[in-house]
């Protein structure tokens, strides 16, 4: 069945690079996503890959797509502590219909 | 562009009552809006695919008679909760997919719904 997996918590100091994990069991993704959620807000959608795609980088963003293994990884490069939140991976499965399967999401914890 | 509001933010009721919370896409239109729920410290759960001019598509283990979706236009989508109790205590969260897009959805900032 469709499953998408991430680590829940994460903690680096502020400077350093994240390094968020996710895996996915569906082959037949089309797009893999990767959302932010801040304390008491709705997710934020930060970038997302085409699963034709292995790598997508926008500015201190750089999302690593291996097919292969079905695994996909969001780094942020000198992480602030702006950045604490809860990232979500995500999965649409079928073109054009929208449905997404999420992560049950990372806690990213950055130390001053 | 591609914002999507909820309203209200928050809301609290009484056992019993009704509650009705709106999900508007601001800046562009869509035919096929989402309704999720999260519980504290967990992922989001699929509630049910809101198509406009037609009826909802509900996940399973989601009673459609106590979570009435309408989506009357390519702009609005409504989530009604009705007869409340306190075990549906929760935060709700829209999400918009475009017109014409990829598969991208944009999330309003989510509704807090307590029941007393």
């Amino acid at each position: 069945g469709e499953d998408v997996e991430q680590s829940l918590f994460l903690s680096v100091r502020e400077g350093d690079s994240s390094v968020i994990n996710c895996t996915y069991t569906d082959s037949s993704s089309t797009y893999l996503y990767w959302y932010k959620q801040e304390p008491g807000a709705g997710l934020q959608l930060l970038t997302y890959i085409f699963s034709n795609m292995d790598m997508k980088q926008d500015q201190r963003l750089t999302v690593l797509l291996n097919k292969k293994d079905k695994h996909l990884s969001l780094r942020i490069a000198d992480t602030q502590t702006g950045d604490s939140a809860i990232y979500f991976c995500a999965e649409s499965l079928v073109s054009n219909t929208g449905k997404l399967i999420f992560g049950q999401g990372t806690t990213l914890q950055v130390k001053p | 562009g591609a914002v999507v509001s909820q309203h209200p933010s928050w809301v609290i009721c009484k056992s019993g009552t009704s509650v009705k919370i709106e999900c508007r896409s601001l800046d562009f239109q869509a035919t096929t809006m989402f309704w999720y729920r999260q519980f504290p410290k967990q992922s989001l759960m699929l509630m049910a695919t809101s198509n406009e001019g037609s009826k909802a598509t509900y996940e399973q283990g989601v009673e459609k008679d106590k979570f009435l979706i309408n989506h009357a236009s390519l702009t609005l989508s409504t989530l009604t909760v009705t007869s409340a109790h306190p075990e549906d205590s929760s935060f709700y969260i829209c999400s918009a997919h475009p017109v014409g897009s990829t598969d991208t959805q944009y999330f309003g900032p989510g509704t807090r719904l307590t029941v007393l």
